[in-house]
């Protein structure tokens, strides 16, 4: 198994643009979450994706949105970009329920 | 809504020295809890886990029992080690509408010094 990837590893942004992060799971891995962790915070759930379709979301603004490929990657997008949204970005896979998430390593974004 | 309390440090310890990390939660239900740690520049990574009450999750001398009538989760090693200094986080599962999220707590950062 190769893991979670992630990409880019960094990133820095203007306030008001887009940004799109990636994340690449492994096979078999239908279930994919994503986190947003500000510095010195836990990771907060943004929203997870099961086979292409969001069933769930957390307490964060449409201006965030994904999407979840039939290869086991995912997207996840913001539009408008804040100063607020500096933060690690996490993507967590997983196979069917009672297996534990797989986190790849995230993509740090900075705003400007 | 639900949520998890943990000691947030930091904390330094020396070598060998006794190691207990306490982590409290508000649920409804019965959720699942776990300890995740997180290297620097790295993601996370699941440590252990405990499914039910008065199960007792352990890796790598790390034990941790979930105490439904405490409702705690608490950490503990006997002998930390250098290559333990991490940010670790006490986490439970939800699971709002079918989907399934994990709720963090802040994060206690630890530091071994030989």
């Amino acid at each position: 198994e190769t893991g979670v990837t992630q990409s880019p590893t960094h990133l820095i942004k203007t306030r008001g643009q887009q940004v799109t992060l990636r994340c690449s799971s492994q096979s078999g891995h239908n279930t994919v979450s994503w986190y947003q962790q500000a510095l010195g915070q836990g990771p907060q759930f943004i929203f997870q994706y099961y086979r292409e379709e969001e069933n769930g979301r957390g307490n964060f603004p449409p201006r965030f949105s994904g999407l979840q490929f039939p290869n086991y990657s995912s997207e996840l997008n913001v539009n408008a970009l804040e100063l607020d949204d500096s933060a690690l970005y996490l993507c967590a896979s997983r196979r069917e329920t009672n297996y534990g998430y797989t986190f790849g390593s995230g993509t740090r974004l900075t705003v400007v | 809504g639900n949520s998890v309390t943990q000691m947030e440090g930091p904390v330094t310890l020396s070598e060998e020295a006794f190691l207990t990390i306490n982590c409290t939660y508000t649920a409804t239900g019965y959720p699942s809890l776990f300890w995740y740690v997180q290297y620097p520049g790295e993601g996370l990574q699941l440590l252990l886990k405990a499914t039910k009450a008065d199960d007792k999750g352990s890796n790598k001398g790390f034990e941790a029992t979930y105490r439904k009538e405490t409702t705690s989760f608490h950490l503990e090693k006997g002998s930390v080690q250098v290559s333990d200094s991490a940010v670790y986080f006490c986490a439970l599962s939800d699971q709002p509408g079918g989907s399934e999220k994990l709720v963090f707590g802040k994060g206690m950062k630890l530091t071994v010094n030989p």
